[in-house]
């Protein structure tokens, strides 16, 4: 499976665009992108997936260049409650899926 | 209701002493996975089950072992806690689909002395 490297934390503040940025120079052609996120003392909750461009939901955007090797989620508008753990995950969907979560990238936003 | 919830959610115990830990879901998922979560350290994969026949040891499965019962229960058992296996334990469950999103338990907190 690829791994992934991620900041271990960034700062923002309320009503800041933050982009949080992870490496998977390994990634296989069949892997898609996943991003969690996860609140202390929660069980990580899924975000956003993809596979390659753009993928934007009500929560957030990712942005995944052509060669893949790296992928950026994007909060629009942080506010105190973004304030968590995001985890950026690779690996295969159809079948022999197994997930590999690193330390993730701690954000904390201030008012 | 919540789709997958975990018993105990709080559990301290004694070194040596044999603990379960269980986890049932209700959305009718094939896949589930039971991690650890240490401080800093992110989620560890244990041990992870694509269907009841069907077991695979994750990163970290020394020392621990798992029974699928049903399609909906997965348990997690420490044969002999020690105090190291003091983490927060997540189950979590995802359909057989192209989407990668698993949808995870509440956590057990287990404390080993």
């Amino acid at each position: 499976l690829a791994k992934t490297t991620q900041p271990i934390s960034m700062d923002s503040y309320e009503g800041q665009e933050v982009n949080i940025t992870c490496s998977h120079n390994n990634i296989a052609t069949n892997d898609y992108i996943t991003w969690y996120q996860q609140f202390p003392s929660q069980g990580p909750r899924f975000i956003i997936q993809g596979y390659k461009t753009k993928v934007t939901n009500e929560v957030a955007s990712l942005f995944i260049p052509a060669d893949r090797k790296s992928s950026t989620l994007s909060l629009p508008r942080v506010s105190l409650s973004d304030t968590a753990v995001y985890y950026c995950l690779v690996g295969d969907s159809t079948g022999g899926f197994k997930t590999i979560f690193g330390a993730g990238t701690r954000l904390f936003v201030k008012a | 209701d919540a789709d997958v919830t975990q018993t105990p959610r709080n559990r301290i115990t004694k070194t040596g002493k044999r603990i379960m830990l269980e986890c049932s879901q209700t959305k009718g998922h094939d896949r589930m996975y039971w991690y650890r979560q240490d401080p800093g350290l992110g989620l560890r994969l244990i041990y992870y089950s694509f269907d009841v026949k069907d077991i695979n040891k994750g990163e970290i499965s020394d020392g621990y072992s798992v029974s699928r019962q049903a399609q909906a229960k997965f348990s997690l058992s420490l044969e002999s806690a020690i105090p190291n296996q003091t983490a927060l334990y997540f189950c979590a469950t995802r359909a057989t689909t192209l989407n990668n999103e698993q949808f995870f338990g509440p956590g057990t907190r287990l404390t080993v002395l």
